[in-house]
């Protein structure tokens, strides 16, 4: 099983800052197949960047993705309010599919 | 516009079986490349992925689950089931399927809470 690490699982931004999380996998993973997932307060998780850099629809242009092998990362240029969710990264190039335990993006 | 909704039985006691369905709209599971997961979240933690189903009708299970787990599917009524046998209190929790068609989950229901109690 490919074991996905987030961190930091907590971080606390104020607005206009610069944020970056990111995903560890335990075994290599094809960028194609690395995605993330933003999942506010009592709503369903959406798809947020897939294939490791592609915005999903809708999604604001400050937010971008990177990464290749077994590291990854999602970056916010200039955090907003409406940011504050959990982001969850998942890897979908061999089962089991797995998830990390998400990372929870606080507003100061 | 695609659209899915999970529904099952809200509450159940321990040893029972858990019965999901999820109806869904805006696409057909007898299109190639198309599938369905089902994905768990218990309150205020992260997300378990459950099973798979493919358009071909390929199944796959999350190992730590697979002897509980079946998903199936109805292709011409556009609806995914799955079963969980013998739960217990850990499977409470807000089960979501969602749409699989490019190796990522892009659209999402909104979710059914089950809770496992006596």
């Amino acid at each position: 099983e490919n074991v996905l690490t987030q961190s930091p699982a907590i971080m606390s931004a104020s607005p206009g800052e610069k944020v970056t999380m990111t995903c560890r996998a335990s075994s290599s993973v094809s960028s194609s197949y690395l995605h993330w997932y933003q999942q506010k307060s009592g709503a369903s998780p959406k798809l947020w960047i897939y294939s490791t850099s592609n915005l999903a629809s809708g999604v604001p242009a400050r937010f971008s993705g990177s990464g290749s092998g077994t590291s990854y990362s999602l970056t916010i240029s200039s955090v907003e309010a409406e940011d504050a969710a959990t982001y969850y990264c998942q890897q979908y190039s061999g089962y089991p599919l797995t998830f990390g335990a998400g990372t929870k993006l606080e507003l100061k | 516009q695609v659209t899915l909704k999970e529904s099952g039985p809200g509450i159940l006691q321990p040893s029972q079986t858990l019965s999901l369905t999820c109806s869904f709209s805006g696409f057909s599971l007898s299109t190639s490349g198309m599938g369905v997961g089902w994905i768990r979240q218990p309150s205020g933690e992260g997300l378990e992925w459950l099973a798979d189903i493919w358009w071909d009708d390929n199944k796959y299970y999350n190992p730590s689950l697979k002897s509980r787990l079946t998903i199936s599917k109805d292709t011409s009524s556009n609806q995914v089931f799955l079963k969980i046998t013998s739960v217990d209190t850990a499977d409470t929790a807000t089960y979501y399927c969602a749409r699989s068609s490019k190796w990522y989950f892009d659209v999402w229901g909104a979710g059914t809470t089950v809770t496992v109690s006596s």
